[in-house]
Order: C-alpha cells, then structure tokens, then sequence
C-alpha cells in the first residue's frame, strides 16, 4: 500500500542554524504534500504545503521542495528559533484523496 | 466557526465495552477522516470520507466503524475496545478543490484508554 517515510526521527540543531526534515512517498498518484507542526499535547497545524505542479515554495523562514521524479520532498526551516521545537509531520495525498503521513520529526533547537 | 471539534476529550474504557466517539465540523467541508496517533507511530488514518453516506477504509480500519450521514458529523464507533486501540484520536476535515483536498484542519483529539 502506500507509504510514507520520514527522516531523520530526532533533529538537533543550535538556534540560527538550519534545519532540513525528508519524505519520500511510494504513490505516484500523490499531488498534494502538506506539512505539520505539532507541539506538545497539541493539535498538528499546517505550517506550509505543496502542489504536484510546483518544484519549491517558500513562506518567510520556512520552505519545501518536491521532486516529482524521485518521490521525495523536504522542509528547510532557517535561522530556527526555540519556539521552531516541536514534531514535524510529512503527509501526500493522492488521487484517492487518502492522507498518508510519514512517522514524525522531533526537532529540537538549543538556545 | 468552531472549526472542528470532538467529543469526549477523555475516556476510559473497559476491554469489551463500545464507544462512539463524536466529531463535527462546521465549515462545509466535503472531506473527513479519523486518525490515531500512536508513541513513535505518526498519525494512522483509520477512515476517511469525502461526502455524505461515502466512506473508506484507511490504513488501521480493524476495531472500527464510520458512517457519514450528514455533512457536518463524522462519527468514530468501537465495536469492542481493546487495549491495543488505547490512543489518542484526531478528526479533521477539509474541504474539495480541482484535484483533491486542500488544507486540513484538525479537532483537538480524544485521549482514550482501553483497560
């Protein structure tokens, strides 16, 4: 069936410095890749997402990018804050409409 | 608007019991789905619908029944709870654009444990 993997499970990285999270998916049909913070207790927001018709987007700090030809895309968070720790979430959805989400990122950033 | 919300925010049940768990939406949205999230495990889609009196199957349907007769209201029904279904469950809804769903919005979960 369809899969979504997510890497790396756990992200450490210095205030200011970058952070990059990757997804690969196995459905081809998929055409819409969505990102997700969630905090702790929390419910998942969307942080910032992306069409099958678009290589890159980009919204202040955050940005992702989609290879279509390879089936991966990932989330570039710069000049990360503390307030940036939370889980980070990968999802694709495809033309079933079924939402698979990738295992999680739990990223943390050391003031 | 309310946005998505849940009924109950906690539950505690027995092996055996059942249980439905309520989530409505108010924004017309076509799309609902059901998830579990699990320690470690990223949210599971359990089932999904995409109008009134259509559902699916998702990754982890077993132990679990839906039904969506109105727009608003996506009930979650477990048959005969177990301890391996204790989780925490999110509803979220969006709505239908030209090739698919748009943006999620997520309820704020039900914790539930399965003694």
């Amino acid at each position: 069936g369809e899969n979504v993997e997510q890497h790396p499970s756990t992200l450490s990285v210095q205030e200011g410095d970058s952070a990059v999270i990757k997804c690969t998916y196995s459905d081809s049909a998929s055409n819409y890749f969505p990102w997700y913070k969630q905090e702790l207790g929390k419910r998942p927001q969307l942080i910032i997402d992306i069409r099958s018709n678009v290589g890159e987007k980009k919204d202040q700090r955050i940005a992702v990018t989609l290879n279509k030809t390879a089936k991966h895309f990932s989330l570039h968070i710069t000049e990360t804050q503390p307030e940036d720790s939370a889980v980070y979430f990968c999802a694709a959805i495809g033309g079933g409409f079924k939402t698979i989400f990738g295992a999680g990122t739990r990223l943390f950033v050391k003031a | 608007n309310a946005g998505v919300t849940q009924t109950p925010k906690f539950q505690v049940l027995k092996t055996g019991q059942s249980m439905t768990l309520q989530c409505a939406q108010d924004m017309n949205h076509e799309y609902m789905s059901w998830y579990r999230q699990d320690p470690g495990m990223g949210l599971r889609l359990i089932h999904y619908s995409v109008g009134a009196g259509i559902t699916d199957q998702g990754e982890v349907p077993n132990g679990y029944n839906v039904s969506r007769s109105t727009t608003e209201d996506f009930p979650l029904r477990l048959l005969s709870a177990a301890p391996s279904q204790t989780s925490v469950y999110f509803c979220a809804s969006s709505q239908s654009i030209p090739g698919g769903p748009d943006t999620q919005y997520f309820g704020p979960g039900t914790r539930l444990t399965v003694l």
